[in-house]
């Protein structure tokens, strides 16, 4: 079956550690797209990427890295500039065409600093 | 830039009435699409409905429309005979079809009461 997959669900991070997070999609979309979302927020975007070896900042990159040097995998790293990464994670990915009605998401990773 | 706009924190209904939930967005674009989703306790992301820019007729999608009105910037949610299981969060979101930059809005707990 066609999907995403995060990778952890529940992860935990030790203060001052980078640590990255998986997203695996299998549906051949060229657009993916990574979102932190704090208890009863909204999604905000870290970072997006139209294109294999190519991605743009979102509106909270700061703290945040990605690569994208395949279509199927959008990796995101939470480094320790970011102050405050205990979040929840959700990572989505859209067929870019115009009127396409959906992006998919995975089942998202929760992460804490301890 | 793009911005969503939810104005509408919580809201609160009688099982079997309708319901509207608010969402306005700026854009200077003038291809784009517009996205509702469902995310219950759960957390997952539950597609509802879409609007594209350019369609002249609101869409629709079983007990789900969209009201879309292109010169307010105004693309609000309506639920006919609200059902227990609407109890979620909701959340407008809009893709730009250039650059493919797709923002959330802060969303919307609705309680759905007995």
């Amino acid at each position: 079956d066609g999907g995403i997959t995060q990778s952890p669900k529940y992860l935990f991070r030790k203060e001052g550690q980078n640590v990255t997070l998986s997203c695996e999609q299998n549906l051949n979309h060229d657009a993916m797209y990574w979102y932190r979302q704090d208890p009863g927020q909204g999604l905000r975007l870290i970072y997006y990427s139209q294109i294999v070896n190519d991605f743009q900042k979102g509106d909270i990159a700061e703290g945040y890295s990605v690569s994208r040097e395949k279509k199927e995998s959008f990796p995101l790293t939470v480094t320790s500039a970011q102050k405050n990464p205990t979040a929840f994670y959700l990572c989505a990915s859209i067929w870019p065409g115009r009127g396409s009605t959906e992006a998919f998401f995975g089942q998202g990773t929760r992460l804490t600093v301890v | 830039a793009q911005k969503i706009t939810q104005t509408q924190p919580g809201m609160f209904v009688q099982e079997k009435e309708a319901v509207t939930l608010d969402c306005t967005y700026d854009t200077s674009d003038q291809s784009y699409g517009l996205f509702w989703y469902k995310q219950p306790s759960s957390g997952e992301m539950i597609f509802l409905i879409y609007q594209g820019s350019y369609d002249e007729q609101n869409a629709t999608e079983g007990r789900y429309s969209l009201n879309f009105q292109k010169a307010r910037k105004s693309a609000n949610l309506v639920i006919s005979a609200s059902q227990l299981g609407d109890s979620a969060m909701y959340f407008c979101a809009m893709r730009d079809e250039g650059a493919q930059k797709l923002v959330f809005g802060q969303g919307t707990r609705l309680t759905i009461n007995p």
